[in-house]
């Protein structure tokens, strides 16, 4: 089964500052996708960046770009120029390509960004 | 505006009490789910729908009895809860994977309180 691990429950960043949040996962597929979600106090879970593992370039969107290492099955997420709007829970999630529905989410990571 | 939005948004039950959850999406999806957020867990993945037949069923106890009478709603109804059942429930959508669906799009969840 596919498993999802973040081995920080808690970050914090200084405002302006860099954070990079950390998770790795477990799965013997070769056709797959790695999310990372941001779930704020609104509760709503907002896709913030995504990752095919078919590509070598690592994903970026504005200021949220990852690592993707697929051989170490690592798939981190760095946060450049923080913000206090980017504090909230940050989830890594798994899904199996191919006919799959289901999304696998890591117990997340509560970042805190101080002014 | 959200394209998924969940009503209510608090709800406190008694553990004899009948309710349900209410799901609405905009996006023009063809599959909705049901997932439950409990605190310290990963998000668990309850039920899936595609074009209203019911794809995915992860052992969820028959207190918990889903509905889909359309691509647009997605309904969870609850009877006899138990306690442990109190979590935030979250509803989200996407595209059938056979029609490149990859991203789940999240509501903002109910939160449930059993007593």
């Amino acid at each position: 089964a596919q498993t999802v691990t973040q081995s920080q429950p808690e970050m914090s960043v200084q405002e302006a500052e860099t954070v990079t949040l950390s998770c790795t996962y477990d799965t013997s597929e070769s056709d797959y996708y790695l999310f990372w979600y941001k779930q704020p106090p609104s509760r709503q879970m907002i896709l913030v960046i995504r990752q095919e593992a078919y590509k070598q370039q690592n994903a970026t969107e504005n200021r949220f770009s990852v690592n993707f290492q697929k051989a170490a099955k690592s798939f981190s997420l760095k946060i450049s120029d923080s913000q206090l709007g980017d504090a909230a829970m940050y989830f890594c999630a798994y899904k199996r390509g191919g006919s799959n529905y289901k999304l696998t989410f890591g117990k997340g990571t509560l970042l805190t960004v101080n002014p | 505006e959200t394209g998924v939005t969940q009503t209510p948004r608090h709800l406190v039950m008694g553990m004899t009490n009948k309710k349900s959850l209410k799901c609405e999406q905009h996006l023009g999806h063809n599959a909705m789910y049901w997932y439950k957020q409990s605190a310290k867990k990963p998000l668990e993945l309850m039920f899936v729908y595609s074009l209203e037949e019911r794809v995915e069923n992860n052992s969820v106890p028959s207190r918990f009895s889903p509905e889909c009478p359309n691509s647009s709603h997605l309904f969870l109804h609850l009877h006899t809860l138990q306690p442990e059942d109190s979590a935030l429930y979250l509803c989200a959508s996407s595209l059938n994977p056979g029609q490149g669906g990859i991203e789940a799009f999240f509501g903002q969840g109910t939160r449930l309180t059993v007593v």
